[in-house]
């Protein structure tokens, strides 16, 4: 089955910097890479998602890049603010398959003031 | 946030004890799912449901059972808890017809003495 590796487990940045968080995925099928904030205590959420057939994404100052040779996604974040203080996953997974997402182990994001 | 409820939101119980954790959502997705979440294991899915009375099991499944007898309704019960199931349970549910996104609900913490 798919494997998703996500990494760094932490990360702390200065406000105003910017934030990247890398998954590597190891099924080169999966084609669907969606992208959860969840702050404390709340349920996981959206935030993006890319699929296979797109090598980059933005919705404002959060972007996510794909690159299905090397088999990774990443999420950056710019311009980065208290709020974006969170814990986030990846995931992937083969869309249309009778198979399920597989997520990261997530990544606690610290936005420093 | 999608129309995604579930009860209790909290529990605690002592090992030996049946628990029955329930989701209900009003979203009419076909696809309802459990998670559990732990420090440093994100995500990770117990059983999921792609009907009414259609289940399957999930990476960690062993000791819970699922029921679905409502499209809106998704039981997880653990027959005979253990300590090792202190945690919190999120259900989601999505609609793979037309998106592979998922909702989560608010979740459950859990605690097993």
């Amino acid at each position: 089955g798919e494997n998703v590796e996500q990494h760094p487990s932490t990360l702390s940045v200065q406000e105003g910097d910017s934030a990247v968080i890398k998954c590597t995925y190891s099924d080169s099928a999966s084609n669907y890479f969606p992208w959860y904030k969840q702050e404390l205590g709340k349920r996981p959420q959206l935030i993006i998602d890319i699929r296979s057939n797109v090598g980059e994404k933005k919705d404002q100052r959060i972007a996510v890049t794909l690159n299905k040779t090397a088999k990774h996604f990443s999420l950056h974040i710019t311009e980065t603010q208290p709020e974006d203080s969170a814990v986030y996953f990846c995931a992937a997974i083969i869309s249309g398959s009778a198979r399920q997402l597989t997520f990261g182990s997530g990544t606690q994001l610290t936005v420093l003031p | 946030d999608a129309g995604i409820t579930q009860s209790p939101r909290h529990k605690v119980t002592e090992t030996g004890t049946p628990v029955t954790l329930r989701c209900h959502q009003t979203e009419n997705h076909r696809y309802m799912y459990w998670y559990r979440q732990d420090p440093g294991h994100g995500l990770r899915l117990i059983h999921y449901s792609y009907g009414v009375k259609d289940t399957d099991k999930g990476e960690v499944s062993d000791g819970y059972s699922v029921s679905r007898s409502k499209t809106e309704d998704f039981l997880l019960t653990l027959e005979s808890a253990t300590s090792s199931q202190t945690s919190v349970y999120f259900c989601a549910t999505g609609d793979r017809a037309s998106t592979d996104t998922q909702y989560f609900g608010p979740g459950t913490r859990l605690t097993v003495l």
